[in-house]
């Protein structure tokens, strides 16, 4: 069964640290993307890598960046943590433009 | 600005009923609709639609896409409590990018 893994599945951060969430999948995929998720604004985009050491910004990429250094690794860099950055991550990947995406479990962060 | 929204954001039903989850947008350009169920974890994939009016079916799900009128509908029938999740529909644009909407939240009571 593909797989994408997020390592950690809550995290408790205080203001000001820098917070790194890894996520890999194990189905090669091209694609990867990362959301947050907060009541009431569903699912935001805020960067996709279509290759590696490629990335393009989503639509909230500001306080954020992202690495990709390897195919079946993305990581999401919060550079210094602030209490609205408090949120579900999710990362996902795709193969192409014809297929879902497969989520990972997700990680809630807390910053404080 | 491009969006994508659900109605209604929360639904509480009984055991047995049949619901109808709505998303319509305003997107001017798409390769297709997407909808996911979440339950505490990672969305699941349920469907895409690519074409208008062709309904897909999976069990006692079904979902049907209208590009005319600017709407998909996901049907659920003989609803059961494991069916309680937050659904979501999102539409997939150039470069892989999907625009979610905010999700309905769907309770099933027995």
């Amino acid at each position: 069964d593909v797989k994408v893994t997020q390592s950690s599945r809550y995290l408790v951060k205080r203001t000001g640290e820098k917070v790194f969430l890894e996520c890999v999948q194990d189905m090669d995929h091209e694609n990867m993307f990362w959301y947050r998720q907060d009541p009431g604004l569903g699912l935001r985009l805020i960067y996709f890598s279509y290759d590696v050491k490629m990335k393009e910004k989503g639509d909230i990429p500001e306080g954020y960046s992202v690495s990709r250094e390897k195919k079946e690794r993305f990581s999401l860099i919060l550079e210094s943590a602030s209490t609205n950055q408090t949120s579900m991550y999710l990362c996902a990947s795709t193969p192409g433009f014809n297929d879902g995406y497969t989520f990972g479990s997700g990680t809630r962060l807390t910053v404080v | 600005e491009d969006k994508v929204v659900q109605s209604p954001l929360s639904l509480v039903v009984h055991e047995g009923d049949t619901v109808t989850l709505n998303c319509s947008y305003e997107v001017t350009n798409f390769r297709s609709l997407l909808w996911y169920k979440q339950e505490k974890k990672a969305p699941t994939f349920l469907f895409m639609l690519t074409s208008s009016g062709i309904e897909k079916k999976s069990g006692r799900l079904s979902s049907i896409l209208d590009k005319k009128e600017l709407f998909s509908i996901l049907n659920i029938t003989a609803t059961q409590t494991g069916d309680s999740a937050v659904y979501l529909c999102a539409l997939r644009q150039g470069a892989q990018k999907l625009v979610f909407g905010q999700g309905t939240r769907l309770t099933i009571n027995p």
